[in-house]
């Protein structure tokens, strides 16, 4: 069965600090992984994903098929960041997301 | 902008009530999703389409329905309202193609007394 495992319910930091916000997953087969962010009074919006490697808003998330996990990084955080992170699993070839529970990230000034 | 609309954005009903949320998309997409969002939960699917005369139950399907009225339109109703069911709906589309991410609509606030 697939399963997204997002730890933390709330990560509190101050601006400037490092993020990291956990996410492992279960899969038997080649997954996709997605986070997605939710920021307050808007809809969920994609931030990242494993397959484009790419960085958004500073922001970066490395797939360790290893450890199973997707953690999303980001060196030094932004007030703007606090929000609603949820970290997404999609099988290969199809189109249904299975979603964690969600981290809420808090940068304080 | 193409974008996914969702009406209404908030409603408040009564247990035993039966409830429709509409959502409308104009991103030519074929494929799309209704989700419900709780605290502590995350989001879980509740019923998905992949075109107009595809219906596939979600993880969450018991006590909703939905209706694919056209390429553009996924209904979501629920025939009895309960207060659990109270929860934030979210509509959402994909196109057909694997690297297809997922656009959500902005969400229906229910509230069932």
């Amino acid at each position: 069965a697939q399963r997204v495992t997002q730890p933390e319910k709330l990560l509190s930091v101050f601006k400037g600090a490092p993020v990291e916000l956990k996410c492992n997953y279960s899969y038997s087969g080649s997954p996709e992984l997605f986070w997605y962010v939710q920021y307050s009074r808007q809809r969920l919006q994609l931030l990242l994903r494993h397959i484009s490697r790419e960085s958004i808003k500073g922001f970066t998330a490395d797939l360790n098929k290893g450890e199973t996990s997707f953690h999303l990084k980001k060196p030094f955080a932004q007030e703007e960041d606090s929000a609603m992170y949820y970290c997404a699993l999609r099988n290969t070839g199809f189109q249904k997301l299975v979603f964690g529970t969600g981290t809420r990230l808090l940068v304080s000034p | 902008d193409a974008d996914v609309t969702q009406t209404p954005r908030n409603r408040i009903t009564k247990t035993g009530k039966r409830i429709m949320l509409e959502c409308s998309q104009t991103k030519g997409h074929d494929r799309m999703y209704w989700y419900r969002q709780d605290p502590g939960l995350g989001l879980q699917l509740i019923y998905y389409s992949f075109d107009v005369k595809d219906i596939n139950k979600g993880e969450i399907s018991d006590g909703y329905s939905v209706s694919r009225q056209a390429q553009a339109k996924f209904s979501l109703s629920l025939e009895s309202a309960i207060p659990n069911q109270t929860a934030l709906y979210f509509c959402a589309t994909s196109g057909q193609g694997a690297g297809d991410t997922q656009y959500f609509g902005p969400g229906t606030r229910l509230t069932v007394l």
